[in-house]
Parts: structure tokens; sequence; C-alpha cells
């Protein structure tokens, strides 16, 4: 397997844009995170699916965040509209259900909102 | 609100010597745990795992556990420069949820 694939890499948009971050989980995965990280918060989670169902999504910072979960191999996160401050670095991972398992850590997109 | 603790640092050690890391968490309820290296720019691998009370040893690197102090440290013996990075703790909660801490840099030095 590929591992946790994330796109973009790199995404420089304007404010007030919407911003769309693509996640593909390893295969087989039952969890996928969406984390954010800055050098002020640390890694903070937003939201967590379980079998594509949102189970915990009080990280959100606001409405202007959504995730979806379509399917098993796809989830978005979406910003509508963007901030300066939500400049950062977005980490999607997945791990199985299997208990004690570590979550794989995709390569993360980092965004600057200008 | 679940929280995990970690001294931000740096931790500066010379080469060589034993670097000790520490984390504590607020869930009681927290059965295993996580200890991630993470380099400047690349995301978070796992060095090892816990869930026992005790310590449990994986090369140079030694988790302890304790829970009844809500407690987590992570010692790497002989440390070197390639060790220098940021070490995350991350605590899984109710529901498979993996909260971090906000990680501790280590700086080794030649």
């Amino acid at each position: 397997d590929a591992g946790v694939i994330q796109s973009p890499r790199h995404e420089v948009t304007e404010m007030g844009q919407e911003v769309t971050l693509r996640c593909k989980p390893i295969s087989g995965h039952d969890y996928l995170f969406w984390y954010r990280q800055t050098m002020m918060r640390g890694l903070e989670l937003l939201i967590y699916f379980n079998n594509n169902v949102p189970i915990d999504d009080s990280g959100m910072p606001e409405d202007r965040f959504s995730a979806k979960m379509p399917n098993a191999s796809f989830s978005t996160l979406k910003i509508q509209p963007s901030e300066p401050r939500d400049s950062a670095v977005y980490f999607c991972a997945s791990r199985p259900f299997t208990e004690n398992t570590e979550a794989f850590f995709g390569q993360g997109t980092r965004l600057t909102v200008v | 609100q679940k929280e995990v603790e970690q001294n931000s640092g740096p931790l500066s050690v010379p080469e060589g010597a034993i670097a000790s890391l520490n984390c504590t968490y607020s869930d009681r309820g927290s059965q295993s745990f996580f200890w991630y290296r993470q380099y400047s720019g690349k995301s978070p691998e796992l060095i090892m795992f816990i869930y026992s009370n005790g310590d449990k040893e994986d090369g140079r690197f030694t988790a302890q556990l304790n829970k009844a102090s809500q407690y987590v440290s992570l010692l790497i013996r002989d440390s070197q420069p390639s060790d220098s990075a940021t070490y995350l703790c991350a605590v899984n909660n109710a529901g498979n949820m993996l909260t971090f801490g906000g990680g501790t840099r280590l700086m080794v030095k030649p």
C-alpha cells in the first residue's frame, strides 16, 4: 500500500476563497483523522470518522470548516471562506480498528492563506 | 476536556547521553499510549506504543507507563544527532480517538 495520500501538498490561496483538502486512507483502515498543526497550538484533532461516519467533530474550529467521507477510500476537508489564521499544516491519518495500533499519517498539506 | 501535556523544550543533551521525555494525561480511562517522532517539515512517525504499566524496551528506546500517576515517558539511550526532532506523546481515548500533546523538541549536540 502507498500509505495515506494527501493532496495537494502545498496550497496558497487568497482570503475568502474556498479550499478543499483531500485524503486517501490506507485500504482497510476503519478510522480516519484530520489534524491541524501550528507552532502555537501543536497537533489538534479536528474531526475523525469511523467507517465513513463522523464520530467527533468538536475540534472543528467553526462553521467555515466541514469534512466529508463519502466512501472508505476518500475524505475531504473544506474551508469556506478561508482566513489567514487558517494557515497551518493539515494532516490526515488512518488506523485500523484493532486496539493498540498506530495511526499512519499522510505527508500533510501546507496551507497558506494570504 | 481530554488533555495531554508535554514540556515544549527544547531539551538539549550531548551525544551519547540519555534523553528523557515526559508526558502527562488527564483521561484516566486512557488505555494505550504512543510516542511519535516528527522531523522538521515531515509527518509524525511511530516510535513505539505501550499499554501496560511498567517499561517497554525497543532498541535504544524505552517507554515507561504509570497509569496511577497518569504519566508516560520515553527514554532514548546513547542519543545521536539524528535523534534531534520533536517527540509527540499520543493517548488513545474512548472511541479510539488519538489525542496528541504539544510535543517536546529534542536537540542532540555532537
